[in-house]
């Protein structure tokens, strides 16, 4: 069992804008910076957002992230067919002195 | 461009040792901290660990007693043991550089006499 809780689906359709959403505690999510990854299959994850909301470059602004509190979250406007894919949050938790990383949402675009 | 290649057998028996490299180029392997990640088959992302400099290693609590990470900075690059395997252990195994903007390809382990 995951230290962040995820939704393991979720799903929209081309155009839509999709949220995913990830629940932590005062360790990690609460105390420190949130980071998402995208992995397609057979491929090694990718970050999209860094440092809670924070873009790589090279990541299309239709990508944002957020956090508050204890959750964060990660939006998808404009959906498209390549944006299916697992997601994953992780941050540092101060109490287990680790990374934790999210169950993982798999987006399905219909 | 930081780029990091995952090298080592892919095939370890139970009870023995699992050993992985990652070279590291386009970055100083002194100057960030570096980490395992693996990812078994069909399930989530699982942080192994992270090294900085042979000074400061964290490892994840429920790996902590089989794990041991280390830099090697004549050769710019980091690596994994993983002691008393078990198939519980079969995965791909990820490098990258701590906060995971970059990643290696991955490469499959499997534990099977």
């Amino acid at each position: 069992q995951s230290v962040l809780t995820q939704a393991p689906s979720a799903s929209g359709t081309p155009g839509q804008r999709v949220t995913i959403s990830c629940s932590g505690s005062t360790s990690n999510i609460g105390n420190n910076f949130v980071y998402w990854y995208q992995q397609l299959p057979g491929t090694a994850p990718r970050l999209l957002i860094h440092r809670n909301h924070q873009r790589p470059s090279g990541v299309p602004d239709r990508i944002s992230g957020s956090k508050a509190d204890t959750s964060a979250s990660l939006a998808i406007s404009g959906l498209r067919a390549e944006d299916e894919a697992d997601y994953y949050c992780a941050v540092w938790d101060d109490r287990l002195r680790g990374w934790v990383f999210g169950g993982g949402t798999k987006l399905t675009v219909l | 461009q930081v780029l990091l290649q995952e090298s080592g057998p892919g095939l370890v028996k139970p009870s023995e040792t699992l050993s992985l490299t990652c070279n590291v180029s386009g970055a100083s392997i002194s100057t960030y901290f570096w980490t395992w990640i693996r990812q078994p088959a069909g399930k989530g992302l699982e942080w192994i660990g992270r090294v900085y400099n042979n000074d400061i290693l964290n490892y994840n609590p429920s790996l902590k007693s089989r794990v041991t990470m280390s830099v090697d900075t004549s050769r710019n690059q980091f690596s994994l043991r993983l002691i008393s395997v078990t198939a519980a252990d079969t995965a791909i195994y990820y490098c990258a550089r701590d906060g995971g903007d970059f990643w290696g390809q991955g490469t499959l382990v499997t534990v099977s006499s």
